[in-house]
């Protein structure tokens, strides 16, 4: 079993759709949650970060972690065609870092 | 303030070449991350610097190497080229107050041909 598993896509949705993104992960020492999005041939950006389970909210984004189920979800609401990217689920422990594979992400107009 | 900057932006080799890719990382950063992403392929982990010294290496052949400047600034040299080293190669920086965040570089397109 892979450390962190992530649903593989693509993903096709249209203008204005609710997407959720998905991740699994094995390891429970994994304290600290990030979303990267990363636009072709780009490095990634810093999307949400956060270390505890529940909800955090900033924008149209919206960061889950259940702890317990070893599972962190990524929603974007209202998606417009720049959301159109791969988007990373990553997570760490000290300064251990290990990346799901990414989900690609088009929203048509 | 300046983001984590990697030259050069696009590199051109043939096969057994060398290559030196160059990182400078966000100031007040120590940290230094190196991935490779081949095409359609995710992040794999090449090498992790801190405060000079090679704290981690990931599951590449000794070709790969590289070392952190004093300055924190950091290199990655590939030795030997193959054509299946053609990817993007990612700098990320973190710090030791926010070393649970990694931030990135745009990358250096190597295409080994």
């Amino acid at each position: 079993q892979k450390e962190v598993e992530q649903d593989p896509g693509p993903l096709s949705v249209p203008e204005g759709a609710i997407v959720s993104l998905n991740c699994t992960y094995s390891n429970s020492a994994f304290q600290y949650f990030m979303w990267y999005r990363q636009y072709s041939r780009k490095g990634p950006e810093l999307l949400m970060y956060t270390y505890s389970s529940g909800n955090k909210e900033d924008g149209r984004f919206t960061a889950q972690v259940d702890k317990s189920s070893k599972y962190i979800s990524l929603f974007i609401r209202d998606s417009q065609p720049s959301d159109s990217a791969t988007y990373l689920c990553a997570m760490t422990y000290g300064q251990n870092f290990v990346f799901g594979p990414g989900t690609r992400l088009s929203v048509l107009p | 303030e300046a983001g984590v900057t990697q030259s050069p932006t696009h590199l051109i080799k043939t096969r057994g070449q060398q290559a030196t890719l160059r990182c400078s990382p966000i100031s007040g950063h120590t940290s230094v991350y190196w991935y490779q992403q081949a095409l359609g392929l995710g992040l794999q982990f090449l090498l992790w610097y801190d405060e000079g010294e090679e704290r981690n290496r990931g599951n590449f052949p000794p070709r790969f190497s590289g070392r952190q400047f004093p300055n924190y600034s950091s290199e990655l040299n590939v030795n030997a080229l193959e054509l299946e080293d053609s990817a993007l190669y990612l700098c990320a920086s973190s710090s030791r107050v926010t070393n649970e965040k990694l931030f990135f570089g745009s990358g250096t397109q190597l295409s080994v041909l």
